[in-house]
């Protein structure tokens, strides 16, 4: 089947520590996005990737990177300089194009511990 | 730079009963698309409205899009307990390279 695959599911971070998480699809999508979401909150985007090997910043890039070295796949570091990364991180990819939705993988919760 | 609201950010009903969700946005869109999402898990897209379509259906989903007044509605009929959930709206702006932006969301509790 195809689709999204997250992981870990949950994540706990020290202080001063970068994690990664991971995002790997097998829907042949071009496109991929991260997005972070607050408890009760929406979806604010963190970064974006039409194509392999480019990436853009989206409106909460600070304290984040990424890369897209394959098409399957789009990690997301979380590094020291974030410093409130507590939050529910959710990945996401399309067909590039307009009047096309998105499909979600099932989310990683980081904890600051 | 989230240009969606949602109204109300809570709805409760009874089972059997219908449930409306609406969303204003601000700037000239390509489409718009409502999200489901269960609590803790990722969202699963319902239904995608481009900006020339006015109502668009999908079972027991219905949407409409008033691009004069910026504003869109979900309307599911007939609610059952598994549609308990969060519903987004999404804007995929002109000129927006294709990013979707939310809003805050409506959580709705369905009542047996």
């Amino acid at each position: 089947d195809g689709g999204i695959t997250q992981s870990p599911k949950y994540l706990f971070r020290k202080e001063g520590q970068n994690v990664t998480l991971s995002c790997e699809q097998n829907l042949n999508h071009d496109a991929m996005y991260w997005y972070r979401q607050d408890p009760g909150q929406g979806l604010r985007l963190i970064y974006y990737s039409q194509i392999v090997n480019d990436f853009q910043k989206g409106d909460i890039a600070e304290g984040y990177s990424v890369s897209r070295e394959k098409k399957e796949s789009f990690p997301l570091t979380v590094t020291s300089a974030q410093k409130n990364p507590t939050a529910f991180y959710l990945c996401a990819s399309s067909i590039t194009g307009v009047n096309y939705g998105y499909t979600f993988g099932s989310g990683t919760r980081l904890t600051v511990v | 730079s989230q240009q969606g609201e949602e109204d109300p950010q809570a709805l409760s009903i009874q089972e059997g009963e219908n449930a409306t969700m609406n969303c204003s946005y601000k700037t000239s869109i390509n489409n718009l698309q409502w999200y489901r999402q269960n609590s803790g898990r990722g969202l699963v897209h319902l239904i995608l409205i481009r900006s020339n379509e006015r109502e668009k259906h999908s079972g027991r989903l219905r949407v409409t899009l008033d691009t004069s007044k910026k504003s869109s509605s979900l309307l599911i009929t007939a609610s059952r307990a598994a549609d308990t959930a969060s519903y987004f709206c999404a804007t995929d702006i002109v000129g927006g390279a294709q990013k979707l932006v939310f809003g805050q969301g409506t959580r709705l509790t369905i009542n047996p």
